[in-house]
């Protein structure tokens, strides 16, 4: 049972380039969330989707861009990287509400 | 402005005693409620939830209680362990169908031998 996998677990790059962050997930778990947590802000939401092709704005979605061609995957890009965006990433996923589960996290350093 | 709150950064309780943290939200229309525990570099692991057509759940170790009218919910766990030492999370979101979860910032819990 492998859950939630997110890729790269650990990732640096410059300002202005273009990072994909992976996430996927082997339930075929409807809704899909990405997270991002910082030092004295907890965790906020980015961007999340109810089903495939179905995505919408979270609390903090500027400079990202979310796809979802396939229930099983929602990769974010970031699509011209920012200081701003050194972070840790975390996707959720969740069939109902009732339990949302999370990745291990990507770690993100832009320099 | 912050709709959930943890007011305590951080709480230290002995071995085998209980922990108490708390939570607080300021959006009344949250209807379901998450605590969450966090060890460094791993994702946050699902605790316990509660709904807001209840005040009380448990599940093993931990109880959750919800007081709707102080806008107000705790977590206990009994008997603390030492595995519990990590940070802990209340989150809670509104209204089916989006599932979108807003979290407090946390409260580093240390359980000493």
């Amino acid at each position: 049972d492998a859950g939630i996998t997110q890729s790269p677990r650990y990732k640096i790059t410059e300002t202005g380039r273009q990072v994909t962050l992976m996430c996927h997930q082997t339930w075929s778990h409807s809704y899909m969330f990405w997270y991002r947590q910082d030092l004295g802000h907890g965790l906020r939401l980015i961007y999340y989707s109810a089903a495939a092709d179905i995505t919408d704005k979270g609390e903090v979605p500027d400079g990202y861009v979310v796809s979802r061609s396939k229930t099983e995957n929602f990769p974010l890009t970031l699509e011209s990287a920012t200081r701003s965006q050194t972070s840790v990433y975390f996707c959720a996923s969740t069939p109902s509400g009732n339990t949302i589960y999370f990745g291990e996290g990507s770690w993100l350093t832009v320099v | 402005d912050q709709q959930v709150k943890q007011n305590s950064p951080s709480l230290s309780v002995q071995e085998g005693r209980i922990s108490i943290l708390n939570c607080d939200y300021t959006n009344s229309m949250f209807d379901y409620f998450l605590w969450y525990k966090k060890y460094p570099a791993e994702g946050p692991t699902f605790l316990i939830s509660i709904s807001s057509i209840k005040d009380k759940n448990e599940d093993g170790r931990f109880t959750v209680f919800l007081n709707k009218s102080a806008k107000h919910l705790s977590l206990h766990i009994v008997p603390s362990q030492p595995g519990d030492s990590a940070v802990y999370f209340c989150a809670a979101y509104s209204g089916a169908g989006s599932y979108q979860l807003t979290f407090g910032k946390g409260t580093k819990l240390s359980v000493i031998p």
